[in-house]
């Protein structure tokens, strides 16, 4: 059974017009991250949660928001999308430490593809 | 210094070979070192990881080899099979304890395993 779920799997969206991906998960984990795939190229972190400290990293930009209302479910907003923000986008989420082996392991869903035209 | 180098990009490999994938880092303050398979289309999913203080660690055809003075890890796949053909991605991580950058995953560029039946 899918423990992190990620929707929809694909989205297609015209330029400048607000998407909203979604991620639930019933690990119960504390940590949750989003990040950003593009083609052929590594996972980049946008942002983290710990429980509901946000994390930004330094060079994601403002144009990607987050919102986390419960430790089940995370949003990734992005405002005003943009052709170079096409890319595959991936929820995962991880134990807080001293809870045994899940703190050591990344979970990922299957992803949200982003199409921009 | 979070850098994570990984090579080769791509890698062709018979069916019965030895697949090498190859990674170095910078940041001795890392702590963990996963491995993930990625499959068309879908999440990464953790394969194999060390810990600094483990010179090799194998699981079934998989093993993980850490040099810690080189500052250099590999993934050796024995007895590689067509079902192994992914995208496999090194990772590194910050420390659990402390700071904004709790946990954080940096990864490799990937390298695209072919392995011909």
């Amino acid at each position: 059974d899918a423990m992190v779920i990620q929707n929809p799997r694909y989205q297609v969206t015209q330029f400048g017009k607000p998407v909203t991906l979604s991620c639930s998960q019933t690990l119960n984990h504390n940590v949750m991250y989003w990040y950003q795939q593009k083609s052929s190229q590594a996972p980049k972190l946008l942002f983290h949660y710990y429980d509901k400290d946000f994390n930004n990293e330094a060079d994601t930009p403002d144009n990607f928001q987050s919102r986390r209302p419960n430790t089940s479910f995370c949003f990734l907003d992005i405002r005003s999308p943009g052709l170079g923000d096409a890319a595959m986008y991936l929820c995962a989420t991880r134990a807080a430490p001293g809870t045994g082996v899940g703190a050591n392991v990344l979970t990922f869903g299957a992803g949200s593809r982003l199409t921009v035209l | 210094q979070q850098q994570v180098k990984q090579s080769p990009q791509s890698l062709i490999v018979q069916k019965g070979g030895i697949s090498i994938i190859n990674c170095a880092y910078e940041n001795t303050a890392f702590d963990y070192f996963p491995w993930y398979q990625q499959f068309p289309g879908k999440g990464p999913a953790l394969l194999i990881a060390i810990r600094p203080d483990v010179s090799e660690k194998k699981e079934g055809r998989f093993t993980i080899s850490f040099n810690k003075s080189a500052k250099q890890f590999s993934l050796h796949i024995m007895d590689s099979q067509p079902g192994d053909s992914a995208t496999y991605f090194c990772a590194a991580r910050n420390p659990l304890a402390g700071g904004t950058s709790y946990g954080k995953l940096t990864f490799g560029q990937g390298t695209i395993l072919t392995v011909h039946p």
